[in-house]
C-alpha cells in the first residue's frame, strides 16, 4: 500500500520570499512517480511537478523545484520568488509504476498545504 | 483546444436518486479515471480505466457505477446506494497508466 503524508496542514509566505512544502511517502514498489498539483479556490487541480524514482537529478519547473530525498523518503516541493497568485491548496501524490502491481497507475494523495502568499 | 470538460459545474439532486456526472477528452488519452474530494481532504480514487470497454474499481467504488464505451468518454453514476455522495467529484486523464494525469474543472454534486 502506498501512503502520502502532508505534515503542514497550513503555510505562510511574504510575496517575492521562497516556501518549501513538506511531502513523505511510504511505499513498498521498487518503481514509482512522485506528484505536486495545485489547487485553486476554483477546484480544478493543476499539474506542477513530476518526480521519478530512478531520476538522478531533482526535477525543475520554472519556479517549481521538488527536493527528492529518496533515502528519507520525502519529496518537498520548494516555490521561488512567491507571487500572490500561488495562494492555493497543495497535494503531493504518488502512483506505482510496475505494470501489473496493484498500485500501477493509480494516485494517491495527501491531505494537502493550504500557501497564502502575503503581500 | 485540447481538454477535460465535465459537466455540469453544480448539480443538486433530491436523496434516492441516480445521477451521472459526464467527463469528456479530446487529449486522445487511453486511461482515465475518478476521483472523489470531501472539505479539506485530498482526492480518492473511485474507479479507473486503463482502455475501452475495460475499467476497475479503486478505493471506494461501492454505490458508483462507470462504463467506457469509447476512448473519450467516462460517465460516473452515482447510484442511491451511495452513503454519502455529496462531494466534489474529480475526472482525470492520462496517456498510459503510469503517466502524468491532467485533471478537469470538476462537479461539485449536492444531495438534498
Amino acid at each position: 500500500a502506498q501512503k502520502i503524508t502532508q505534515t503542514q496542514p497550513g503555510m505562510f509566505v511574504q510575496e517575492k520570499e521562497a516556501v518549501t512544502l513538506d511531502c513523505t511517502y511510504d511505499t513498498s514498489d521498487p518503481s514509482y512517480g512522485l506528484f505536486w498539483y495545485k489547487q485553486p479556490s476554483s477546484g480544478e487541480m493543476i499539474f506542477l511537478i513530476y518526480q521519478g524514482s530512478y531520476d538522478q537529478q531533482n526535477a525543475t519547473e520554472g519556479r517549481y523545484s521538488l527536493n527528492f530525498q529518496k533515502a528519507r523518503k520525502s519529496a518537498n516541493l520548494v516555490i521561488s520568488a512567491s507571487q500572490l497568485g500561488d495562494s492555493a491548496m497543495y497535494f503531493c501524490a504518488m502512483r506505482g509504476a510496475n505494470a501489473g502491481g496493484t498500485s500501477y497507475g493509480k494516485l494517491t494523495f495527501g491531505q494537502g498545504t493550504i500557501l497564502t502568499v502575503h503581500p | 483546444d485540447g481538454g477535460i470538460t465535465q459537466s455540469p459545474k453544480y448539480l443538486f439532486r433530491k436523496e434516492g436518486q441516480n445521477v451521472t456526472l459526464s467527463c469528456e477528452q479530446n487529449l486522445n488519452h487511453d486511461a482515465m479515471y475518478w476521483y472523489r474530494q470531501d472539505p479539506g481532504q485530498g482526492l480518492r480514487l473511485i474507479y479507473y480505466s486503463q482502455i475501452v470497454n475495460d475499467f476497475q474499481k479503486g478505493d471506494i467504488a461501492e454505490g458508483y457505477s462507470v462504463s467506457r464505451e469509447k476512448k473519450e468518454s467516462f460517465p460516473l453514476t452515482v447510484t442511491s446506494a451511495q452513503k454519502n455522495p455529496t462531494a466534489f467529484y474529480l475526472c482525470a486523464s492520462s496517456w498510459q497508466g503510469p503517466d502524468t494525469q491532467y485533471f478537469g474543472p470538476g462537479t461539485r454534486l449536492t444531495v438534498l
